[in-house]
């Protein structure tokens, strides 16, 4: 079947702009999760959703971030009034429990860039 | 705090074995995850430990000692191809909340 898909792949947008960033999960995961990676660096835990409970938004930066689920489905992130330091690739991954514990699934991901 | 370290870099030659190491100090443990990820690519599932001991899967294989806080990632027989970064992460307990080592890139030379 077809793997974690996120759009668009590229987004270059300007200071102060706000950004929606699309991840469709594995059908039938019920566990989806947003990442953020810097150049170099390691990944940055965003936020995760898990079926109908209340998403863990520990990780979003600031209040100009926040995502959305709709049931097992599609996602989105958006980010308000964005500034340069959000430039950065935003990785999506979805996981259903099972032998190898939560297997995250990772999309390709959406390298953002603020000008 | 939590926190999760693993070396910046390591270089190894074709045909030889590197053991990658993992430490962490996390507010709850709930499995350790190793990760592969390519220049400009998504990471990709490698191995999952949450019992202390040895996982082996092919030339890739996975320690984990929950007392000490430590795992390795264990490559024999290397490959050209496995010059990648080696991400180490770990699933708190209460939910799926999973934190990552900033990685580990490996460099395998001719």
């Amino acid at each position: 079947g077809a793997g974690v898909s996120q759009s668009p792949s590229n987004k270059v947008t300007e200071k102060g702009k706000d950004v929606e960033l699309r991840c469709d999960p594995i059908s039938g995961h019920t566990a989806l999760y947003w990442y953020r990676q810097r150049l170099g660096q390691g990944l940055e835990f965003l936020i995760y959703f898990q079926g109908n409970s209340a998403p863990d938004k520990s990780g979003l930066p600031s209040d100009r971030f926040s995502a959305e689920r709709t049931g097992e489905s599609v996602s989105t992130l958006t980010i308000q009034r964005t500034q340069q330091e959000d430039s950065a690739v935003y990785l999506c991954a979805s996981s259903s429990w099972g032998q190898g514990g939560d297997t995250q699934y990772f999309g390709p991901g959406t390298r953002l860039t603020v000008l | 705090g939590q926190n999760i370290d693993q070396p910046t870099e390591m270089t190894a030659t074709e045909g030889a074995i590197v053991q990658i190491n993992c430490t962490y100090q996390t507010s709850g443990f709930n499995g350790l995850f190793w990760y592969q990820q390519h220049a400009g690519e998504a990471p990709t599932f490698l191995s999952y430990n949450v019992l202390d001991g040895l996982e082996e899967k092919g030339r890739f294989s996975s320690f984990l000692s929950r007392s000490k806080g430590y795992s390795y990632l264990l490559l024999k027989e290397l490959q050209m191809k496995d010059s990648a970064s080696y991400l180490c992460a770990v699933r708190n307990t209460g939910g799926f909340k999973t934190i990552f080592g900033a990685g580990t890139r490996l460099f395998v030379k001719a």
